[in-house]
């Protein structure tokens, strides 16, 4: 089946450490985003990208960064200038255009926590 | 600036109550889509709907029903006799331009508690 894969599930990092999240989709889909969810504040969007090798900053990317090498894959670093990395990360798909009426696949997300 | 707002943070209801869900948005844009979004504990959030800024009608789904206003500027979401297994995190989302950078703009949230 398709879908987005989000691993790890839980990750937990020490304060100064830069983790990677990893996001891949076999769904073909062009474009891929990366939200943070806290308490009360719904999803924010820190990156996303349209098509390989390209990427664009979204409302809360500093303290972030990403790459897309392949149309699978949009893994997000958490770096240690993140001042409050703990959240719920999501990452989505979704196809370009009005082909999908279905909005953006969502992966199942990685909670991270610093300790 | 593009801002949607769900007002009710969190709503508790015993099951079989109907219980609507309010949204409402601003943008400047006359073309635009609307959509709603369940997330469960389990985190993944599940696409329940989207709608068009020139299509008005009201749209029915099972238990689910929504009402679409552009005069006041709503999207909101009603389920009807309610279950246990609707209780969920429901998010409304608009997207200004579909096409250009797709991307999603989230309310924050409503937390829907249904109770046996």
């Amino acid at each position: 089946d398709g879908g987005i894969t989000q691993s790890p599930k839980y990750l937990f990092r020490k304060e100064g450490q830069n983790v990677t999240l990893s996001c891949e989709q076999n769904l073909n889909h062009d474009a891929m985003y990366w939200y943070r969810q806290d308490p009360g504040q719904g999803l924010r969007l820190i990156y996303y990208s349209q098509i390989v090798n390209d990427f664009q900053k979204g409302d809360i990317a500093e303290g972030y960064s990403v790459s897309r090498e392949k149309k699978e894959s949009f893994p997000l670093t958490v770096t240690s200038a993140q001042k409050n990395p703990t959240a719920f990360y999501l990452c989505a798909s979704s196809p370009p255009g009005s082909r999908s009426n279905y909005g953006y696949t969502f992966g199942s997300g990685t909670r991270l926590t610093v300790v | 600036a593009q801002k949607v707002t769900q007002a009710q943070t969190e709503i508790s209801v015993v099951e079989k109550e109907d219980v609507t869900l309010d949204c409402v948005y601003e943008t400047r844009d006359t073309t635009y889509y609307l959509f709603w979004y369940k997330q469960p504990p389990s985190g993944e959030l599940v696409f329940l709907i989207r709608r068009n800024s020139f299509d008005e009608q009201n749209e029915i789904s099972g238990r689910y029903s929504w009402n679409f206003q552009k005069s006041t500027s709503s999207f909101n979401f009603t389920i009807t006799a309610s279950q246990v297994v609707d209780s969920a995190v429901y998010f409304c989302a608009l997207s200004e331009a579909w096409g250009a950078t797709n991307k999603l703009i989230f309310g924050t949230g409503t937390l829907l508690a249904v109770q046996p």
